[in-house]
């Protein structure tokens, strides 16, 4: 199995512009979950979702973020404008059966707003 | 609300020595509980998980066992290697309701190995 797979690996951006981070999860996995790593705050979940629904997105940070699933197999995570403190690690984790078993992480997108 | 608390590290060690790292957890309830390993450039992978009250989990040499008691998960390991360097997050998993796939996780702790 491939894994969950996260693109861009790396991405490098001005402040003001829109960022679109990628995921894929494993197959067959029905939830996907978004996360947020950072030196100041660790690790903390933005939203997640249970065949292809949110059900929970208390962390997201603010309007400026959003988060779709129009399919099993994708899910982006965009943020418009972006800004240098949302410079972080974003990770997407996918799990079989509602999140009820382990959850799966892909490599990471490091991104960085200048 | 639900959190997990980890020691603070960075914990360094010499290769064969033996490993404690602390977490506890407040919680409603009784969750599952987690211990994930990161290692340099990579996501997060479990190393072990517990369901329910005295479980042991165990993998690779490392054992955590679920303390209701104390609210306690702590990570132990007789002999760390070098390999072992990494950083290390304790994690709780709600026992039901909505958001029951809902991990919360600690701080992370940094260890370092020396041979």
């Amino acid at each position: 199995d491939a894994g969950v797979i996260q693109s861009p690996r790396h991405e490098v951006t001005e402040m003001g512009q829109e960022v679109t981070l990628r995921c894929k999860p494993i197959s067959g996995h029905n939830s996907l979950f978004w996360y947020r790593q950072t030196m100041m705050r660790g690790l903390e979940l933005l939203i997640y979702f249970n065949n292809n629904v949110p059900i929970d997105d208390s962390g997201m940070p603010e309007d400026r973020f959003s988060a779709k699933m129009p399919n099993a197999s994708f899910s982006t995570l965009k943020i418009q404008p972006s800004e240098p403190r949302d410079s972080a690690v974003y990770f997407c984790a996918s799990s079989p059966r509602g999140g009820y078993y382990e959850q799966y992480f892909g490599p990471g997108t490091r991104l960085t707003v200048t | 609300g639900n959190s997990v608390t980890q020691m603070e590290g960075p914990v360094t060690l010499s290769e064969e020595a033996f490993l404690t790292i602390n977490c506890t957890y407040t919680a409603t309830g009784y969750p599952s509980l987690f211990w994930y390993v990161q290692y340099p450039g990579e996501g997060l992978q479990l190393l072990l998980k517990a369901t329910k009250a005295d479980d042991k989990g165990s993998n690779k040499g490392f054992e955590a066992t679920y303390r209701k008691e104390t609210t306690s998960f702590h990570l132990e390991k007789g002999s760390v290697q070098v390999s072992d360097s990494a950083v290390y997050f304790c994690a709780q998993r709600p026992a039901g309701g909505t958001s029951y796939g809902k991990l919360t996780f600690g701080q992370g702790t940094i260890l370092t190995v020396h041979p």
